[in-house]
Formats: structure tokens, sequence, C-alpha cells
């Protein structure tokens, strides 16, 4: 069984365009994340989401919307893509006694 | 100065060699130092983790962690090919936020 699930995995779209990206985990984890990993490959924390409430929003443009419907999901809306978002976009999540995350198997979004 | 600094390498090694990749910080707050393993293509996996100064094993690998000299480290015993990938540190203070090095490319050579 996939700890961490992301869908889907490649995604290639338009300048303009309106996407999602989704994440699931099934460890039973109250706190997920997400994270944008650069053509350079360093990972960098966009959000985190503790039981469904919003906990770190880094400095990222409005465009990029997370939504938690529950605290086994964790959803990223990207609005009006540009060129510059074209890079791998990981979920992880951690449990609540634990500082170790555990990561997804990435999003690798290209926007042409 | 970053807050957490790792040399990008790349780094190419023979096979059965011992590796050692470090890490260096700024922050003293930091406590919880993680080290991921990350083949291409595929999401950071979760290797070693250690919690304040000290040393800790798992088979070949073995982290270490100096405090006072905010300077952490991996070794890597008997490398194998299959050891080859990005190796990234990363550290916590204790809050929600993992920050985490840039990586370092390790090519392990049959």
């Amino acid at each position: 069984d996939t700890a961490v699930s992301q869908t889907p995995k490649y995604l290639v779209t338009q300048m303009g365009n309106d996407k999602s990206i989704k994440c699931e985990q099934n460890l039973g984890h109250d706190t997920m994340y997400w994270y944008k990993q650069d053509s350079k490959k360093f990972l960098k924390i966009m959000f985190s989401y503790n039981n469904k409430e919003l906990i770190i929003n880094e400095t990222v443009p409005n465009r990029f919307s997370p939504k938690s419907p529950d605290k086994a999901h964790l959803n990223l809306h990207i609005n009006s893509l540009e060129l510059g978002d074209s890079a791998v976009y990981f979920c992880a999540s951690r449990g609540r006694l634990s500082y170790e995350q555990y990561f997804g198997p990435g999003t690798r979004l290209t926007v042409t | 100065q970053k807050e957490v600094e790792q040399d990008p390498g790349p780094l190419s090694v023979p096979e059965g060699a011992i590796v050692s990749l470090n890490c260096t910080y700024s922050n003293s707050a930091f406590q919880y130092f993680m080290w991921y393993r990350q083949y291409s293509r595929k999401g950071p996996e979760l290797l070693m983790y250690t919690y304040s100064s000290g040393n800790k094993e798992d088979g070949r690998f073995t982290a270490q962690v100096d405090k006072s000299s905010k300077y952490i480290s991996l070794f890597i015993r008997d490398s194998q090919p299959s050891d080859s990938a990005t190796y990234l540190c990363a550290m916590s203070g204790g809050s929600e936020k993992l920050v985490f090095g840039k990586g370092t490319k390790l090519t392990v050579n049959p």
C-alpha cells in the first residue's frame, strides 16, 4: 500500500490554465505539506496543514491555494499557471508525535 | 548566510568506498536532524533521523550531529551502486517547518 500518494504523476498544461494536484495519505498522520522542488533540486516548503487547519503559508503567490477536505487529503489548486510554476510538487505527511516527514512520489508539472 | 548549507557535489566514488556527506547550519534552535535519499524522478525517502547531538547507526549508514559546531554528517560504508542518489539533509527546531539542504548528488561506480 502506498503511504503517501499523489495524482497526477505528470501534468503538462499551457500558460493561463488552472490545474489541481491531489494528495492522500493512509498513515493516519495529522499534518500534511506541499513542497516545490525546482530544476536545481532545491526542496522548499509551500504550505502545511494540521487537522485541516493551515499552519504554514510561505511566501507563495496567491494563485496557489491549498485545500484540505479532511486530514488524510491535501489538494493544491493553481490558477493562471505561469512558466515559472514548472517544477516537481511533493506532498508529505507527519505524525503527531514525530518530526519525520514522509513524501509522496511527486507531480511533475510542465507549463508551456 | 543560508540556514542550511550542503555541497551539491557531484560526488563520484568507486564501489566499496566510504562516503561522507555533510551539512552545516546557522540556526542554533535546530534539534531534529534528518537525512533523505532521493532517487532520480522519485520522492525523498527518509533514511536517518537523529535528535540533538550524537551518533546513530543503521546498517551501513551512520548519522552524526555536532551541535556545538552546527555540523551534521552521513557516512555510508561499503558503498554500493544502488546508493547512487541525491542525499538531502533536513532539520527542524521543533516547529512544523523542515528546512532542507540543496542535496548532494552521489554516484557509486561499479
